[in-house]
């Protein structure tokens, strides 16, 4: 089965600073889907970034990017010029194209932007 | 979009509750998951063309349905205090899921 770990509980950083949200994942799979999902206060999934596996680019979507290791199984987001609307919990999420076709999250991260 | 209803409810021990969820238009593909306070969501099952395609570990207190329109219902019976999180319903067309639209959840608090 597959799993998704997010090592960091809670990040703080100042408005207009860069932050990187790290996320690894375990699965015996070669092709397969990675996710960010952003969970403001109004508590609605909203889906931040998207990267397939068997693309080698990494997926960046305006001022929001990943680093997509494949062989190390990490999926980082990196969020630039932070705004206070970045504030809220941040999913990473991992979908298999074989089997069960069900969305696998990890335990999310806090982030909150400072003014 | 996604439209989950009611936003909030409380239910005692042992109640049955019916949550309910109106898929994005042209969506006939449903997805139940469930989210304790600090955790990350857990899939409960999946609905296609009024189907329960794929089931999470969850019990059988745990059912569903699909309607024509694509709409779906989650029932969960003999409520526990441990069924108290936020239910989330996502719909997406057909079952690749790479596109899922998510509702705003029903918050359940089971006392």
């Amino acid at each position: 089965a597959q799993t998704v770990t997010q090592s960091q509980p809670e990040m703080s950083v100042q408005e207009a600073e860069t932050v990187t949200l790290s996320c690894t994942y375990d699965t015996s799979e070669s092709n397969y889907y990675l996710f960010w999902y952003k969970q403001p206060p109004s508590r609605q999934m909203i889906l931040v970034i998207r990267q397939e596996a068997y693309k080698q680019q990494n997926a960046t979507e305006n001022r929001f990017s990943v680093n997509f290791q494949k062989a190390a199984k990490s999926f980082s987001l990196k969020i630039s010029d932070s705004q206070l609307g970045d504030t809220a919990m941040y999913f990473c999420a991992f979908l298999s194209i074989q089997g069960a076709q069900k969305l696998v999250f990890g335990q999310g991260t806090r982030l909150t932007i400072n003014p | 979009g996604v439209t989950q209803s009611p936003t909030h409810l409380i239910k005692t021990r042992g109640q049955q509750v019916t949550l309910r969820c109106s898929s994005q238009s042209g969506h006939n593909t449903v997805s139940w998951y469930q989210q304790a306070l600090g955790q990350g969501p857990q899939f409960i099952f999946q609905y296609y063309e009024e189907e329960e395609r794929q089931r999470g570990n969850f019990p059988d207190r745990f059912s569903g349905h699909q309607f024509p329109n694509y709409s779906s219902e989650l029932n969960v019976n003999a409520l526990l205090l441990g069924d108290s999180a936020l239910y989330l319903c996502a719909s997406c067309f057909g079952t690749g899921g790479t596109e899922a639209f998510f509702g705003q959840g029903t918050r359940l608090t089971v006392v």
